[in-house]
């Protein structure tokens, strides 16, 4: 079946490291990725999608780039600050689907 | 602008006793999600609506219920609540698809003894 894979956390970056999570995913179409982020306490909120093979999506510094040929959506940024500190995750969606499949999530802790 | 919001924020029930979770959204969105948060495990889909009136069942719908009398209201219904509902729930909308943006609420927390 369908599935999200994500890198297990914690993963712990000191104040302007890079980070990257990796994600990849099993699917026998060509879906849609998402990566959403989790604040403590709060619900999930979009970061950026990508809706088809070599799109790359960004915002606030993050970008991922769907890669069919690797199956993958890895998420990066050039400089993490403590503000970023959350749990990531990865997920798709088939077009004219109903359902949205998740990766597990991946806690990033920053220290300053 | 309120967004996604959901009642009650945690909640205690012995096992058998029943409860009605309520999620409103004030974007005028055609699609609602119920989802359960456990650990290790992500989101995963309990029963979604497409519209008013309307109700489809996800992964995981066994022992819970859902109604969606009013299009900004999406209730969630556990009948008779086990120690494996135990988890954090989450209600989503959506304009038109999951492919949408999903604008998601703050959750609640439900223990089941």
């Amino acid at each position: 079946g369908d599935s999200v894979t994500q890198m297990e956390g914690p993963v712990t970056l000191s104040e302007e490291a890079f980070l990257t999570i990796n994600c990849t995913y099993t699917a026998t179409g060509y879906p849609s990725l998402f990566w959403y982020v989790q604040y403590p306490g709060e619900g999930l909120q979009l970061l950026l999608k990508a809706t088809k093979a070599d799109d790359k999506g960004s915002n606030k510094g993050f970008e991922a780039t769907y890669r069919k040929e690797t199956t993958s959506f890895h998420l990066e940024k050039g400089s993490v600050q403590v503000s970023d500190s959350a749990v990531y995750f990865c997920a798709l969606v088939y077009t004219g689907g109903f359902k949205t499949i998740f990766g597990a999530g991946t806690r990033l802790f920053v220290k300053a | 602008n309120a967004g996604v919001t959901q009642t009650p924020k945690f909640r205690v029930l012995k096992t058998g006793q029943s409860m009605t979770l309520l999620c409103a959204q004030d974007m005028n969105h055609e699609y609602m999600y119920w989802y359960r948060q456990d650990p290790g495990m992500g989101l995963r889909l309990i029963h979604y609506s497409v519209g008013e009136g309307t109700t489809a069942k996800g992964e995981v719908p066994d022992g819970y219920n859902v109604s969606r009398l009013k299009k900004q209201n999406f209730l969630l219904g556990l009948e008779s609540a086990a120690p494996s509902q135990t988890s954090v729930y989450f209600c989503a909308s959506s304009s038109w698809s999951p492919q949408e943006t999903q604008y998601f609420g703050p959750g609640t927390r439900l223990l089941v003894l």
